[in-house]
């Protein structure tokens, strides 16, 4: 079945500090979503990119659409304590059947004050 | 605007129960996805209906079931309530279309012990 590799794992960075994660497949998808989950909460959509090669910014957050279309990637630029939490990459096949999305297992980000 | 909402919050089962789980799409989304999130693991794709039709089904045993009514609510149920059936259950609601954004519902956190 498909899969998505996410990494890193985990991230320890201080506030005001950039972070970086992506996301890679074995499979094509035509698109890919980026969200955030607290804990107890259900994840929040931050980015969606729809085209390969597609740059998105949402803030201090930026995200790509890799031009194979098997990967992508979250950056987040001067971080912030409430920038703490999990951050999961989805694809989406969206070709018409079913739309479901594909996560990885998450970042859990960390920022020290 | 409301955004998906879900009932109950919490539950507790023992092990053969049966559960119903319960969900309300944002006003005009039409497709409901449900999905299971086992702890420290990204939601795992279980069902997603589209106008009362089951237009997707992911690798879950027939113990898993699920609806959508005219108000496009929807219902997933459980039966024969296993350990391993302790996670969170998402349901994600979006409009209609090919890479429709999917957006979360807080979750329902299910027990079963």
């Amino acid at each position: 079945g498909q899969q998505l590799n996410q990494s890193p794992q985990s991230m320890f960075i201080q506030e005001g500090e950039d972070v970086s994660m992506n996301c890679t497949s074995s499979s094509i998808f035509n698109t890919w979503l980026w969200y955030k989950q607290d804990p107890g909460e259900g994840p929040v959509l931050l980015i969606a990119l729809y085209k390969a090669g597609e740059l998105t910014s949402n803030g201090r957050l930026t995200a790509q659409f890799g031009i194979t279309r098997k990967d992508s990637f979250l950056n987040i630029s001067a971080s912030i304590p409430s920038d703490v939490g999990i951050y999961f990459c989805a694809g989406q096949l969206g070709q018409g059947g079913s739309e479901k999305l594909v996560f990885g297992k998450g970042t859990k980000l960390t920022v020290n004050p | 605007d409301a955004g998906v909402t879900q009932s109950p919050t919490h539950l507790i089962k023992t092990r053969g129960q049966h559960v119903t789980l319960r969900c309300s799409p944002i006003s005009g989304h039409k497709s409901v996805s449900w999905y299971q999130q086992v702890l420290g693991q990204g939601p795992q794709f279980i069902f997603q209906y589209y106008e009362k039709e089951e237009r997707g089904r992911g690798n879950f045993p027939d113990r898993f079931s699920a609806r959508q009514f005219p108000n496009y609510s929807s219902e997933l149920n459980v039966n024969a309530l296993l350990l391993g059936d302790s996670a969170l259950y998402l349901c994600a609601s979006s409009l209609v279309g090919t890479g429709a954004m999917e957006y979360f519902g807080p979750g329902t956190r299910l027990t079963v012990t």
